[in-house]
């Protein structure tokens, strides 16, 4: 069975940094492009970034581009979301999903984990 | 504020069809496909529809997914209680450098 198992999220001050992982599991990972969506409390969801099976290329949504950057170690089965100088519209559940294709482009979310919170708060 | 546009509620009787729509753009919903997702409260959101009108398997045929120009739209016929859930349409903006764009959600409440 394919699994994703998000960690990372945590209370982070204003400013601060974190960084999330995904282990995945159950599929061939560089196969497949990956994704971040993140969703605010009690707000719908947000495509904030993709990477393709090779992760040689990436795709960053305006919101967040130039603070969070994404990265795939294919030896360990694990995607990465640095994010950083965070703000307080940053809060949500941050979730990793498993896109349809090779290429990140055009592809959509076949599989998600169930997520990992992020908090920004003094 | 989405390019995808979806109306923020929809309800119905149980046995009724309820109908969802996503208006987009040429160079979004007019130019590539469209996917649907269903989020219950407390859970990851799951594909219902993609590729327009395609389910994956173990989705009911209740389900069903059509476009037109640059709208979609997501039907469930022989609305069940257990459908009350929140809708998403996704899809690629080519106008945008970005990933892929999901509307602003749909909550479905049967009556």
């Amino acid at each position: 069975d394919v699994q994703l198992v998000e960690s990372g999220g945590g209370l982070v001050q204003p400013g601060g940094s974190r960084r999330l992982s995904c282990a995945a599991s159950g599929f061939t990972f560089d196969d497949h492009a990956m994704s971040w969506v993140r969703q605010a409390p009690g707000k719908g969801l947000e495509w904030v970034s993709a990477i393709s099976g090779s992760g040689a290329i990436t795709y960053y949504a305006e919101s967040v581009k130039g603070r969070f950057t994404m990265s795939r170690d294919n030896s360990k089965n694990t995607l990465y979301l640095q994010i950083d100088s965070l703000r307080a519209d940053d809060t949500a559940l941050y979730y990793c999903a498993k896109l349809s294709g090779k290429a990140a482009v055009q592809a959509y979310p076949l599989i998600w984990g169930q997520g990992t919170m992020v908090i920004v708060s003094s | 504020q989405s390019v995808l546009t979806q109306p923020p509620s929809a309800s119905g009787t149980p046995g009724q069809r309820v109908t969802i729509s996503c208006s987009g753009s040429s160079s979004n919903i007019g130019r590539n496909y469209v996917h649907w997702y269903q989020q219950f409260p407390g859970t990851a959101p799951k594909l219902l529809i993609y590729m327009n009108n395609q389910r994956p398997s173990g989705v009911s045929d209740r389900f069903s997914g059509s476009k037109s120009g640059t709208s979609a739209s997501l039907a469930i016929s022989g609305l069940r209680s257990e459908d009350e859930a929140d809708y998403y349409c996704a899809t690629w903006d080519d106008s945008l450098s970005g990933p892929g764009v999901f509307g602003g959600g749909t909550k479905v409440t049967v009556l």
